[in-house]
Protein backbone atom coordinates (compact mmCIF):
# COMPACT_ATOMS: atom_id res chain seq x y z
CA UNK A 1 0.00 0.00 0.00
CA UNK A 2 1.27 3.75 -0.70
CA UNK A 3 2.08 5.35 2.10
CA UNK A 4 1.29 9.61 2.46
CA UNK A 5 2.64 11.48 -0.65
CA UNK A 6 3.77 14.82 -0.48
CA UNK A 7 4.71 17.13 -3.50
CA UNK A 8 7.31 18.86 -4.29
CA UNK A 9 9.77 17.78 -2.65
CA UNK A 10 12.17 20.36 -2.32
CA UNK A 11 11.14 24.20 -2.99
CA UNK A 12 13.11 27.45 -3.21
CA UNK A 13 10.68 30.94 -3.24
CA UNK A 14 11.55 34.24 -2.31
CA UNK A 15 10.72 36.54 0.27
CA UNK A 16 6.65 37.87 -0.02
CA UNK A 17 6.36 34.58 -2.44
CA UNK A 18 3.39 32.35 -2.05
CA UNK A 19 3.68 28.82 -1.60
CA UNK A 20 1.25 25.86 -2.26
CA UNK A 21 2.34 22.13 -0.91
CA UNK A 22 0.33 19.54 -1.95
CA UNK A 23 -0.57 15.99 0.51
CA UNK A 24 -2.25 12.42 -0.25
CA UNK A 25 -3.16 10.33 2.74
CA UNK A 26 -2.89 6.80 2.92
CA UNK A 27 -5.74 5.12 1.22
CA UNK A 28 -8.70 5.15 3.37
CA UNK A 29 -7.74 7.39 6.11
CA UNK A 30 -9.69 10.57 6.20
CA UNK A 31 -7.86 12.81 8.66
CA UNK A 32 -5.11 15.06 7.48
CA UNK A 33 -2.23 16.84 9.65
CA UNK A 34 0.23 19.67 8.75
CA UNK A 35 3.47 20.48 10.69
CA UNK A 36 6.45 22.60 10.36
CA UNK A 37 9.67 21.49 11.71
CA UNK A 38 12.58 23.62 11.82
CA UNK A 39 15.84 22.13 11.68
CA UNK A 40 16.96 21.10 15.77
CA UNK A 41 13.47 21.16 16.89
CA UNK A 42 10.58 18.81 16.70
CA UNK A 43 7.51 19.02 14.54
CA UNK A 44 5.07 21.80 15.42
CA UNK A 45 1.16 21.59 14.55
CA UNK A 46 0.12 23.62 12.27
CA UNK A 47 -3.63 22.49 11.14
CA UNK A 48 -5.62 19.30 11.04
CA UNK A 49 -8.16 18.34 8.51
CA UNK A 50 -11.25 15.62 8.89
CA UNK A 51 -13.65 15.35 6.95
CA UNK A 52 -12.72 18.61 4.78
CA UNK A 53 -13.29 20.78 7.71
CA UNK A 54 -10.47 22.20 9.89
CA UNK A 55 -10.90 20.58 12.97
CA UNK A 56 -7.83 22.12 15.14
CA UNK A 57 -4.95 25.09 14.46
CA UNK A 58 -2.13 25.54 16.02
CA UNK A 59 0.00 28.78 16.85
CA UNK A 60 0.92 29.96 13.24
CA UNK A 61 -0.33 33.35 11.10
CA UNK A 62 -2.82 34.01 8.95
CA UNK A 63 -0.66 33.63 6.37
CA UNK A 64 -0.90 29.93 6.79
CA UNK A 65 -4.15 28.29 5.50
CA UNK A 66 -5.30 25.06 4.25
CA UNK A 67 -8.30 23.22 2.54
CA UNK A 68 -9.04 18.95 2.36
CA UNK A 69 -10.60 17.87 -0.98
CA UNK A 70 -13.70 15.08 -1.00
CA UNK A 71 -11.02 12.43 -2.34
CA UNK A 72 -9.26 13.61 1.70
CA UNK A 73 -6.07 14.68 0.00
CA UNK A 74 -5.08 18.34 1.11
CA UNK A 75 -2.98 21.52 0.59
CA UNK A 76 -1.42 23.99 2.46
CA UNK A 77 -0.90 27.62 1.69
CA UNK A 78 1.33 29.93 2.62
CA UNK A 79 1.25 33.91 1.77
CA UNK A 80 3.81 36.24 1.70
CA UNK A 81 6.71 34.19 2.71
CA UNK A 82 9.06 35.21 5.30
CA UNK A 83 12.86 33.61 5.60
CA UNK A 84 11.80 32.00 8.38
CA UNK A 85 8.87 30.03 7.08
CA UNK A 86 12.26 27.90 5.90
CA UNK A 87 11.63 24.30 7.11
CA UNK A 88 10.56 21.04 6.44
CA UNK A 89 6.73 20.55 5.76
CA UNK A 90 5.16 17.16 6.80
CA UNK A 91 1.80 15.52 6.67
CA UNK A 92 0.38 13.22 8.32
CA UNK A 93 -2.83 10.88 7.70
CA UNK A 94 -4.47 8.94 10.24
CA UNK A 95 -7.57 6.97 9.77
CA UNK A 96 -10.23 9.07 11.68
CA UNK A 97 -9.99 12.09 13.66
CA UNK A 98 -9.56 10.62 17.14
CA UNK A 99 -6.86 7.81 15.35
CA UNK A 100 -4.15 8.51 17.41
CA UNK A 101 -1.91 7.05 14.90
CA UNK A 102 -0.15 9.60 12.67
CA UNK A 103 1.79 8.48 9.43
CA UNK A 104 4.06 11.02 7.91
CA UNK A 105 4.79 12.03 4.40
CA UNK A 106 8.44 12.52 3.46
CA UNK A 107 7.70 16.05 3.58
CA UNK A 108 8.93 19.36 1.77
CA UNK A 109 11.80 21.04 2.38
CA UNK A 110 10.77 25.02 2.04
CA UNK A 111 13.69 27.50 1.23
CA UNK A 112 13.04 30.52 1.43
CA UNK A 113 15.85 33.17 0.54
CA UNK B 1 7.80 26.33 29.34
CA UNK B 2 7.42 23.48 26.47
CA UNK B 3 4.74 21.32 26.63
CA UNK B 4 7.13 18.40 26.13
CA UNK B 5 10.81 18.40 26.68
CA UNK B 6 13.70 16.06 26.11
CA UNK B 7 17.10 16.00 26.44
CA UNK B 8 19.03 16.76 23.11
CA UNK B 9 21.60 14.24 23.90
CA UNK B 10 23.70 13.05 21.69
CA UNK B 11 23.69 9.68 23.80
CA UNK B 12 26.60 8.27 22.43
CA UNK B 13 26.10 4.22 23.08
CA UNK B 14 28.43 0.69 22.43
CA UNK B 15 26.80 -1.70 19.97
CA UNK B 16 25.29 -4.01 22.05
CA UNK B 17 24.54 -1.59 24.89
CA UNK B 18 21.61 -0.56 27.17
CA UNK B 19 20.24 3.33 26.45
CA UNK B 20 17.50 4.90 28.29
CA UNK B 21 15.89 8.19 28.26
CA UNK B 22 13.09 10.58 29.22
CA UNK B 23 10.50 13.05 28.18
CA UNK B 24 8.64 15.37 30.70
CA UNK B 25 5.32 16.50 29.98
CA UNK B 26 4.07 19.84 31.10
CA UNK B 27 0.10 19.55 30.61
CA UNK B 28 -1.85 16.70 33.08
CA UNK B 29 -4.45 16.05 30.72
CA UNK B 30 -2.18 15.16 28.37
CA UNK B 31 -3.87 11.56 27.22
CA UNK B 32 -1.83 9.52 25.34
CA UNK B 33 1.68 9.14 24.88
CA UNK B 34 4.01 7.92 21.79
CA UNK B 35 7.55 7.61 20.91
CA UNK B 36 8.46 8.27 17.02
CA UNK B 37 11.80 7.60 15.45
CA UNK B 38 13.60 10.27 13.20
CA UNK B 39 16.51 9.09 10.91
CA UNK B 40 18.19 12.38 9.39
CA UNK B 41 16.54 14.22 7.01
CA UNK B 42 13.75 11.88 7.01
CA UNK B 43 10.43 11.69 8.27
CA UNK B 44 9.03 10.37 11.68
CA UNK B 45 8.16 6.73 11.96
CA UNK B 46 5.75 5.70 14.52
CA UNK B 47 8.49 3.52 16.80
CA UNK B 48 4.99 2.73 19.32
CA UNK B 49 2.81 4.00 21.43
CA UNK B 50 3.42 4.06 25.22
CA UNK B 51 0.51 2.21 27.65
CA UNK B 52 0.14 3.22 31.41
CA UNK B 53 1.09 -0.37 32.29
CA UNK B 54 4.35 -0.26 30.29
CA UNK B 55 5.14 -1.77 27.15
CA UNK B 56 7.67 -3.39 25.49
CA UNK B 57 8.44 -4.47 21.48
CA UNK B 58 11.15 -6.60 20.66
CA UNK B 59 14.14 -4.57 22.58
CA UNK B 60 12.39 -1.33 23.04
CA UNK B 61 10.79 -0.69 25.85
CA UNK B 62 8.57 2.46 27.05
CA UNK B 63 7.03 3.18 30.04
CA UNK B 64 4.52 6.16 31.93
CA UNK B 65 4.85 8.10 34.96
CA UNK B 66 1.55 9.75 35.25
CA UNK B 67 2.87 11.32 39.06
CA UNK B 68 5.98 12.62 37.75
CA UNK B 69 4.70 13.68 34.16
CA UNK B 70 7.33 11.78 32.67
CA UNK B 71 7.91 9.04 29.85
CA UNK B 72 10.51 7.20 28.92
CA UNK B 73 12.47 5.02 26.07
CA UNK B 74 14.91 2.04 26.91
CA UNK B 75 16.34 0.22 23.82
CA UNK B 76 18.46 -3.12 25.05
CA UNK B 77 21.04 -4.62 22.53
CA UNK B 78 21.95 -1.46 21.01
CA UNK B 79 21.90 -1.93 17.11
CA UNK B 80 23.99 0.72 14.59
CA UNK B 81 20.78 0.88 13.10
CA UNK B 82 19.10 2.23 16.02
CA UNK B 83 20.90 5.72 15.41
CA UNK B 84 18.71 8.41 15.07
CA UNK B 85 16.69 11.07 16.53
CA UNK B 86 13.87 10.11 19.05
CA UNK B 87 11.15 12.51 19.41
CA UNK B 88 8.72 11.94 22.26
CA UNK B 89 4.73 12.83 21.63
CA UNK B 90 2.16 13.62 24.18
CA UNK B 91 -1.50 13.95 22.31
CA UNK B 92 -3.33 16.92 24.61
CA UNK B 93 -6.46 17.15 23.08
CA UNK B 94 -8.99 15.04 22.16
CA UNK B 95 -9.14 15.61 18.07
CA UNK B 96 -5.68 14.79 17.69
CA UNK B 97 -3.04 17.17 18.31
CA UNK B 98 0.10 16.11 18.92
CA UNK B 99 2.77 18.24 20.69
CA UNK B 100 6.25 16.97 20.04
CA UNK B 101 9.63 17.11 22.26
CA UNK B 102 12.58 18.74 20.24
CA UNK B 103 13.90 15.23 20.28
CA UNK B 104 17.08 12.90 21.82
CA UNK B 105 19.57 11.87 19.56
CA UNK B 106 21.24 8.25 19.73
CA UNK B 107 24.35 7.42 18.21
CA UNK B 108 25.71 3.30 18.21
CA UNK B 109 29.04 3.30 17.97
CA UNK B 110 31.08 -0.03 16.43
Amino acid sequence: DAGVTQSPTHLIKTRGQHVTLRCSPISGHKSVSWYQQVLGQGPQFIFQYYEKEERGRGNFPDRFSARQFPNYSSELNVNALLLGDSALYLCASSLLQFSYEQYFGPGTRLTVT
Amino acid sequence: RKEVEQDPGPFNVPEGATVAFNCTYSNSASQSFFWYRQDCRKEPKLLMSVYSSGNEDGRFTAQLNRASQYISLLIRDSKLSDSATYLCVALTDSWGKFQFGAGTQVVVTP
